[in-house]
Parts: C-alpha cells; structure tokens; sequence
C-alpha cells in the first residue's frame, strides 16, 4: 500500500533554531500533502496543503513565514520550523492524498515530536 | 463550512463487549466521505473504516461497523467483541467529494479497555 515516511520520529532543539521535517511517498506520487499539528489528547488541526511544484495553502492564523513548506517534487514534502520557540514544541504529522479507483483516502506519517528548549 | 462533532471525550469498555462511538457532521454537501481513524499510543494514524455517502448500505470492516444516518447526519462507530489492542484515540473525519479535498477531523474520543 502507498507509504508515507516522515523523518525524523522524534527531535530536540534550541530555541531561536530552524527544524526541517521531511515527508516522503515510497511508492506513489504525492500530488498533495497536508500538514497537521497535534497538542496531547487533542485532534489534528490542519496548518496547510501543499501541492507539487506551487506555493503551500496556509490555514488561517498559521503563520506562513514561521512554518516553511516546500513541495518541489512528487515524492518530498518539508516542513521548516524557523527560529522555533518552546510553543512551537508539538507532534507534526504529514498525510498525502491519494486516489485509486475513483476512490480518495489518506495515508499518514508516523509523526515527528518537536521538542524546543 | 463543514463541521465535525464528537460529544464523548472519553468512553470506557470490558474486554469482549460491545462500544458505539457516536459523532455527527454538517455539510450542505451532497457528496461526501466519513471516516473513523485510530491513533494508538504510538500516534500513527490508523483508517479504520470509511462510508461513501452515496451508499445507502453501512460500511462493515471485520468488528467495526458503522450506523451511517445521512438524513440525520450521524456516523456512529460500533466495536464488537472488544479487545485490548483497540484501545485509542478514535477521530472520526469527514471529506467532501473531489480530488485532494482536506479532512476535517472530530476532537476525538479516548477509548479504553477493561480486562
């Protein structure tokens, strides 16, 4: 099945750093790519999409020059946190669209836990 | 814009039991899909069963099943035969019809299991 691998699982950093956050399909081509943020025990709250070879949609209220995100092929999507503070600190997941027979689903990284000290 | 509710911030189950995890939507779409997710422990994000609106029929997925009311709009999970592996955070999600639409996800439910 398509396969998503999000690198890395798990990173510390210090404050006023930049964190990349890589997203790669295996064995598909990602045309989309959302990217989520999750506090504990809270849902996912989508923070943009991202569509090969054009500029992310950013939700509102996410700050777009805070949180990097390129698409400049089908099979990578990143996620830069720049000059991360300790609120930036939380579990970002990406997910790519995918499509077979007329039918749409989801298929999800394992996540990357950010930690910022 | 589309709305996903999920009341029951935590539901609690005895091994081998029956659960319904209940959520409702709203949409003035007419075309649309419904999920239910789990997020184990480890946080990976499983599908756990999905219901095309244009179908009539329930999805059924093994011990997972759903009670799809679209008039009503309320997409409720059932777990039988409940086991210790199921417990997780359940999400359930909703998108509407068309090529690279988002997922709008519910806050959740933390469902745990009772031996």
């Amino acid at each position: 099945g398509a396969v998503v691998s999000q690198h890395p699982s798990r990173v510390i950093c210090k404050s006023g750093t930049s964190v990349k956050i890589e997203c790669r399909s295996l064995d598909f081509q990602a045309t989309t790519m959302f990217w989520y943020r999750q506090f504990p025990k809270q849902s996912l709250m989508l923070m943009a999409t991202s569509n090969e070879g054009s500029k992310a949609t950013y939700e509102q209220g996410v700050e777009k020059d805070k949180f990097l995100i390129n698409h400049a092929s089908l099979t990578l999507s990143t996620l830069t946190v720049t000059s991360a503070h300790p609120e930036d600190s939380s579990f970002y997941i990406c997910s790519a669209s995918i499509a077979a027979g007329g039918n749409y689903g989801y298929t999800f990284g394992s996540g990357t836990r950010l930690t910022v000290v | 814009a589309q709305t996903v509710t999920q009341s029951q911030p935590e539901m609690s189950v005895q091994e081998a039991e029956t659960v319904t995890l209940s959520c409702t939507y709203d949409t003035s779409e007419s075309d649309y899909y419904l999920f239910w997710y789990k997020q184990p422990p480890s946080r990976q994000m499983i599908l756990v069963i999905r219901q095309e609106a244009y179908k009539q029929q329930n999805a059924t997925e093994n011990r997972f099943s759903v009670n799809f009311q679209k008039a009503a709009k309320s997409f409720s999970l059932k777990i039988s035969d409940s086991q210790l592996g199921d417990a997780a955070m359940y999400f359930c999600a909703y998108r509407k019809s068309g090529a690279n639409s988002k997922l709008t996800f519910g806050k959740g439910i933390t469902l745990s299991v009772r031996p």
